[in-house]
């Protein structure tokens, strides 16, 4: 079955620091890949997509993510976080079927 | 544009009681629906999926169902709710070729007592 590893299950980062966030997917097929974002007390959003094209997607508050299909990896990145990115981060992706499939979330935390 | 809507927000149930969420979608048409388990440390379970009135595919077996008695609408139901149902419940649409992946609901927190 296809699934989704996030291995950074929490991170905490001094403002201003760069981020990194880890993502696999095993699905061996033609992918869609996601990022999408829960602030405290808010629903699920999208960061950012890629099903085709560019393999480096640019996404809002300026968050990226690089598609490498040798790797099977999308992993999210910024170069300096602010406080307001603190927030579970989930990575997503399509396997073939009608459903996405997610990671476990990392809960990143940003520190003043 | 489109819009979806999720209901109660928050809802406390006893054991044993029936349950029923609702979703319901605006501004589109033939939506592929979901319904997910959101718990800590778990990240997003996939409970249904309907790509079609009547069409419901249950992804984990459990005390739920799911219900599509209309085009844009996703009932998620118990007839007894169990202890473990306890959890916060999302509801989310897709076009079928997921280009765009989802949109979720704002959710409902369900504890039950």
């Amino acid at each position: 079955a296809q699934s989704v590893s996030q291995h950074n299950h929490h991170v905490i980062l001094s403002e201003a620091a760069s981020l990194e966030l880890g993502c696999n997917y095993s699905y061996g097929g033609t992918v869609n890949l996601f990022w999408y974002v829960q602030y405290p007390g808010q629903h699920l959003q999208l960061l950012l997509k890629y099903f085709s094209g560019d393999p480096l997607v640019k996404g809002i508050k300026g968050f990226e993510a690089e598609f490498i299909k040798s790797k099977f990896s999308f992993n999210l990145r910024k170069p300096s976080v602010q406080w307001s990115d603190t927030a579970e981060y989930f990575c997503a992706s399509t396997g073939g079927g009608n459903k996405l499939t997610f990671g476990t979330g990392t809960q990143l935390k940003v520190e003043l | 544009s489109q819009t979806i809507h999720q209901w109660p927000a928050t809802l406390v149930q006893p054991v044993g009681s029936p349950l029923s969420l609702e979703c319901t979608v605006e501004g589109t048409s033939n939506p592929n629906l979901y319904w997910y388990r959101q718990a800590a440390g778990r990240g997003l379970q996939l409970l249904f999926y309907s790509i079609g009135i009547g069409q419901i595919s249950s992804e984990v077996p459990q005390n739920l169902s799911a219900s599509r008695p209309q085009d844009r609408q996703f009932i998620l139901s118990s007839k007894k709710l169990l202890l473990s149902d306890s959890g916060f419940y999302l509801c989310a649409w897709s076009l079928g070729h997921l280009n765009y992946g989802y949109t979720f609901g704002s959710g409902t927190r369900l504890t039950v007592v």
